[in-house]
């Protein structure tokens, strides 16, 4: 059975910092891997979405990269400002038709 | 385009009562699916669909029932409450390809 860790569950730093969030799956036969934010009391939201044959996707300020034969992935969110505190979820779409297994997330804090 | 869309957003059952979450799509998505999110559990699959017609248990399928009528739509039914099914309720869609999948914004469901 897939497994997803996300490592740290929480991290608070200065507004201003860069900062890598660690995604790792326990098998490697994937899909994809897609990074979400969701906000408190809010859904879901898409941030990035990396195929089994990409290394990386990047979308403004924010880049994923995936190694499939090691089970990682790592978000970095650069010069970090107040509006990207939320939770960010890693998940991972196997080989068959059911759906996503989800990280637990970590809980991002960036302090004015 | 208003994506995925969720009612109700709150709901306060009785043990034993009956409800149904409804969920609609508009991006003409054929893979439709059902999350529990609840703390320290992360999101867990309930029930997903990859067409009308077709429909399939997910991690957690007891208690829940799902139709797919339409490519729209996605309703899940809670047959008799129980506490345990206290949680908040995702839907979320995809066309049947391995692709990002789009949130609706929960239904939060507590059950006295």
């Amino acid at each position: 059975k897939q497994e997803v860790t996300q490592i740290p569950a929480a991290l608070s730093v200065p507004e201003g910092e860069n900062l890598v969030l660690n995604c790792s799956f326990t098998d490697s036969a994937i899909y994809n891997l897609q990074w979400f934010r969701q906000d408190p009391g809010k859904g879901l939201t898409s941030l990035l979405l990396i195929q089994s044959s990409q290394r990386e996707q990047t979308s403004g300020r924010l880049n994923a990269s995936l190694d499939k034969s090691s089970g990682r992935s790592t978000l970095y969110i650069a010069a970090s400002q107040p509006g990207d505190s939320a939770t960010y979820l890693c998940a991972v779409q196997g080989g068959g038709a059911d759906g996503l297994t989800f990280g637990k997330g970590t809980h991002l804090i960036i302090q004015p | 385009n208003a994506g995925v869309t969720q009612t109700p957003k709150f709901q306060v059952l009785k043990t034993g009562q009956s409800m149904t979450l409804q969920c609609a799509q508009d991006m003409n998505h054929e893979y439709m699916s059902w999350y529990r999110q609840d703390p320290g559990m992360g999101l867990r699959l309930i029930h997903y669909s990859v067409g009308a017609g077709i429909t399939d248990q997910g991690e957690v399928p007891n208690g829940y029932n799902v139709s797919r009528s339409t490519t729209e739509d996605f309703p899940l039914r809670l047959l008799s409450a129980a506490p345990s099914q206290t949680s908040v309720y995702f839907c979320a869609s995809r066309t049947f390809s391995a692709g990002e999948l789009f949130f609706g914004e929960g239904s939060r469901l507590t059950v006295l």
